[in-house]
């Protein structure tokens, strides 16, 4: 079966530090993947999509960038974290039938 | 990007009550996904409505897909607090990127 890690699960960083987040995927191989944004209780935007290793497509310019070093794993990066940046991120994979299949998401506190 | 309108944005009912969401856009919607997300998860997929004037069934929930394929309803029946989450609707563009709407916000008070 098909599963999907994102972690970690809460991250409280300082303004002007770098940022990692890791998203993977099993049970499925050549995924597309998504990473999402989401302010508090509000709708998800989509900030990076990929089709495939080392193909990515950037929705929104931003502090933000996003890489797919390997087949089941998408990666969103900073170099320096800004206020704005704080957030609830969510990745995704999509499965058969154009569903989306969600992370459990990681919560940001930029301070 | 084509935008997807929710409304409304927040809903705060009683248990026993019923309520529709709404999800319209000004442009063809080639199919349309409904989620629901509870705090801090991820959405879930409850259904895909694809084809003009289709209407699907999941238990209290029922899913309304316009004839135009431009708007689309999700109507609960006697909702429980177990309903109570953000509701997403989303439109698939180019066959690779999910655009969601706003969501609406869903209390159900026992």
């Amino acid at each position: 079966s098909q599963t999907i890690h994102q972690w970690p699960a809460t991250l409280v960083q300082p303004v002007g530090s770098p940022l990692s987040l890791e998203c993977t995927v099993e049970g499925t191989s050549n995924p597309n993947l998504y990473w999402y944004r989401q302010a508090a209780g509000r709708g998800l935007q989509l900030l990076f999509y990929s089709v495939g290793i080392g193909q990515i497509s950037s929705e929104v310019p931003q502090n933000l960038s996003a890489s797919r070093p390997q087949d089941r794993q998408f990666i969103l990066s900073s170099k320096k974290l800004l206020l704005s940046d704080s957030g609830f991120y969510l990745c995704a994979y999509r499965g058969t039938n154009e569903k989306l299949f969600f992370g459990s998401g990681t919560q940001l506190s930029v301070l | 990007t084509q935008l997807l309108e929710q409304s409304p944005q927040f809903l705060s009912i009683q248990e026993g009550e019923n309520l529709t969401v709404y999800c319209n856009s000004s442009s063809v919607f080639s199919s349309l996904q409904w989620y629901r997300q509870e705090p801090g998860e991820g959405p879930v997929l409850l259904v895909t409505v694809v084809t003009g004037g289709e209407v699907k069934k999941l238990k209290r929930l029922t899913f309304q897909f316009g004839d135009a394929r431009k708007d689309s309803s999700l109507h609960i029946t006697a909702a429980q607090p177990g309903d109570t989450g953000l509701y997403l609707c989303g439109n698939m563009e180019y066959g690779n990127k999910l655009v969601f709407g706003a969501g609406t916000i869903l209390r159900v008070k026992s």
